[in-house]
């Protein structure tokens, strides 16, 4: 069975500054995809980044971008200059590939401030 | 930019009630699913749909669930006699088939209250 980690319940960043969210995963499988989803007040569930395990690049999308390390199995989230909008809570999740369920982390809330 | 779309936003139920939640998911998704997510709690998988049946189903998924794709568009879950404990957030997702590393399409999510 895999299992998703998200160690930090909150973290706080003030606007335009940098944060990074962990997440750690546990899966037998070779070939899997891992995400970050936000799920900001308005609960509706808002994909982020993906990360293919077979792809050495780290994914990067505007202002933000991951840190995979396949052999620790740690994906961490990187956001960059910090909005109030990305004011969420931010699930981890991963896909083993060839299966279609999504396994998730209990999530990290993210308070940005002014 | 398609959108899964699900109705009604907010459901207040009597326990023992049956209930139906709507999906409307993305019209060239052939994949369907159904997660929850109970306050404070992490999202949970229940259901994934293909080809006018189930695919796979968690341990959560009993015989008081079903799903059901009534339609070319339409795809509900039916809990049959509700329980407190169903209050959550129940979230319908699809995705194409044959790529399903590119994640799914969450719909906004039916906040379901059992009283």
């Amino acid at each position: 069975a895999q299992t998703v980690t998200q160690s930090q319940p909150e973290m706080s960043v003030q606007e335009a500054e940098t944060v990074t969210l962990s997440c750690t995963y546990d899966t037998s499988e070779n070939n899997y995809y891992l995400f970050w989803y936000k799920q900001p007040p308005s609960r509706q569930m808002i994909l982020v980044i993906r990360q293919e395990a077979y792809k050495q690049q780290n994914a990067t999308e505007n202002r933000f971008s991951v840190n995979f390390q396949k052999a620790a199995k740690s994906f961490s989230l990187k956001i960059s200059d910090s909005q109030l909008g990305d004011t969420a809570m931010y699930f981890c999740a991963l896909l083993n590939s060839g299966y279609s369920t999504l396994t998730f982390g209990k999530g990290t809330m993210l308070l940005v401030s002014p | 930019e398609p959108e899964v779309t699900q109705t009604p936003s907010h459901q207040v139920t009597q326990m023992g009630q049956e209930v139906i939640l709507r999906c409307v998911p993305i019209s060239n998704h052939l994949y369907f699913y159904w997660y929850r997510q109970i306050l404070g709690q992490k999202v949970e998988f229940l259901v994934s749909f293909y080809n006018n049946e189930i695919s796979e189903k968690s341990e959560i998924f009993d015989d008081q669930f079903s799903v059901e794709r009534p339609d070319g568009s339409n795809f509900t879950l039916k809990i049959r006699s509700t329980k407190l404990e169903d209050s959550a957030m129940y979230f319908c997702a699809s995705s194409e088939a044959g790529n399903l590393g590119y994640g799914y399409t969450f719909g906004s999510g039916t906040r379901l209250t059992v009283v």
